[in-house]
């Protein structure tokens, strides 16, 4: 399987703060990488598809980036309600991994 | 409006089984694979697996090889989630995604409760 991993784990950040949120898969996956955001008692949420095509109806402050195994998603300038924990997904070989998640505090 | 709405809370005990259901409206079901994904109180995302509900063909994870079932039922626009052999380990959050593979439309999530 591969293995997807995120860092950092938690992270907090000040409003209209630039944050990043990394993810590295265990083996190259293209482009096939996606990007979602959970609530607290909500279902996630997707932002980002194919490593870095926008979502419809998602803010354009989220962006993605990457190719290969090393993935970024970022805010360019952080919102109160950003507060989610942030999950990667690759998809380019079943099981379709997800990363632990990255939960983004807004101070 | 597309969605996917998922059925009620459950509670089982150890041992039993748990078949959930997924009905896809606003859009046909035929068109985009249904995929679980589950979340442990506290826990994060893992991805159960996925039914094409055109031809009705699966891809499950290996760790719930043998003990678990997806089918569907396209005159009612509903994909269904059968678990058996449940242990304390499965109460969790079930969640159906509509995607080609990647997850586009998600379900409230149905929880599961396995306890004696």
């Amino acid at each position: 399987d591969i293995q997807m991993t995120q860092s950092p784990s938690t992270l907090s950040a000040s409003v209209g703060d630039r944050v990043t949120i990394t993810c590295r898969a265990s083996q190259p996956i293209s482009s096939w990488l996606a990007w979602y955001q959970q609530k607290p008692g909500n279902a996630p949420n997707l932002l980002i598809y194919k490593a870095s095509s926008l979502e419809s109806g998602v803010p354009l402050r989220f962006s993605g980036s990457g190719s290969g195994t090393e993935f970024t998603l970022t805010i360019s300038s952080l919102q109160p309600n950003d507060s989610a924990t942030y999950y990667c997904q690759q998809y380019n070989k079943s099981p379709f991994t997800f990363g632990q998640g990255t939960k983004l505090e807004t101070k | 409006q597309v969605q996917v709405v998922q059925s009620g809370p459950e509670v089982k005990r150890p041992g039993a089984s748990v078949k959930l259901s997924c009905k896809a409206a606003g859009y046909n079901l035929i068109n985009y694979n249904m995929h679980w994904v589950r979340q442990a109180p506290g826990q994060g995302l893992e991805w159960m697996g996925l039914i094409n509900p055109s031809g009705g063909s699966t891809s499950y994870a290996q760790e719930f090889q043998g003990r678990l079932t997806m089918t569907r039922d396209t005159s009612t626009s509903t994909v269904y989630m059968e678990l058996s052999s449940l242990t304390s380990d499965d109460t969790a959050i079930y969640y159906c995604a509509r995607g080609g593979d990647f997850m586009d439309v998600w379900g409230k999530g149905t929880t599961v409760t396995v306890s004696s």
